[in-house]
């Protein structure tokens, strides 16, 4: 099983639309998590960090299920320039595992 | 501000020929990472540098591999003889602290294929 498994998508979404990425992680032990954006062909940049309580930046909120391992990704009201894959990563004692990301296509 | 700078941006190189990929991290970060992304597999970690001095390599694939950091603005990634499974996109990355903070700045990548 890997460490941190996400749908590959692409997830396919008209503006103003409102969508949501799951992610799983194997490791129990893992402390912190967070999402990152990474446009074709660019680097991987942090959008955000996963807290426990959740947390929301703008249109984006992140959740942590530590009982059940997961974490996910809303996008409220989505724009042209959200498409992008969005990668899941925890950390593993002192390394960060990313996932192997979520496509997402916004169209008009 | 100056991000981190990788080269070469592209190489296309033949199997058996010698790659030696390069970055300069931003200044003053004390952590440098080297990532390959392949489709397939993603962003793995390959080997990290805390001040210049190598703390984790398990993530290098084999004797072909090998980096180093002479000081604190440089680093290398070398792959000899190279392969054609060795083709993907190879990314340094930097960091003020180690990775539990999540906070990783990444270069542009380099990408490589052997023929």
């Amino acid at each position: 099983r890997k460490e941190v498994e996400q749908d590959p998508g692409p997830f396919n979404v008209p503006e103003g639309a409102t969508v949501a990425f799951n992610c799983t992680y194997s490791n129990s032990a893992s402390q912190s998590f967070f999402w990152y954006r990474q446009d074709c062909r660019k680097e991987p940049k942090l959008l955000m960090s996963v807290y426990s309580s959740g947390n929301e930046d703008g249109r984006f909120t992140a959740q942590l299920n530590r009982a059940s391992q997961y974490i996910s990704l809303l996008i409220r009201d989505s724009k042209l320039s959200d498409s992008a894959t969005y990668l899941c990563v925890v950390t593993d004692t002192d390394k960060l595992i990313f996932g192997t990301g979520t496509r997402l296509q916004v169209f008009p | 501000d100056a991000g981190v700078i990788q080269s070469p941006r592209h190489e296309v190189t033949e199997m058996g020929q010698e790659v030696t990929l390069r970055c300069k991290p931003i200044s003053g970060h004390d952590y440098l990472f080297w990532y390959r992304q392949t489709m397939m597999r993603g962003l793995e970690l390959l080997i990290y540098f805390n001040n210049n001095v190598p703390i984790d390599d398990s993530g290098m694939p084999e004797d072909r591999f090998s980096a180093k950091m002479p000081n604190a603005s440089f680093s290398t990634l070398k792959i000899q003889p190279s392969e054609p499974r060795d083709s993907a996109v190879y990314f340094c990355a930097s960091s003020w602290t180690g990775q539990n903070t999540g906070e990783l700045f990444f270069g542009e990548g380099s990408r490589l294929t052997v023929l």
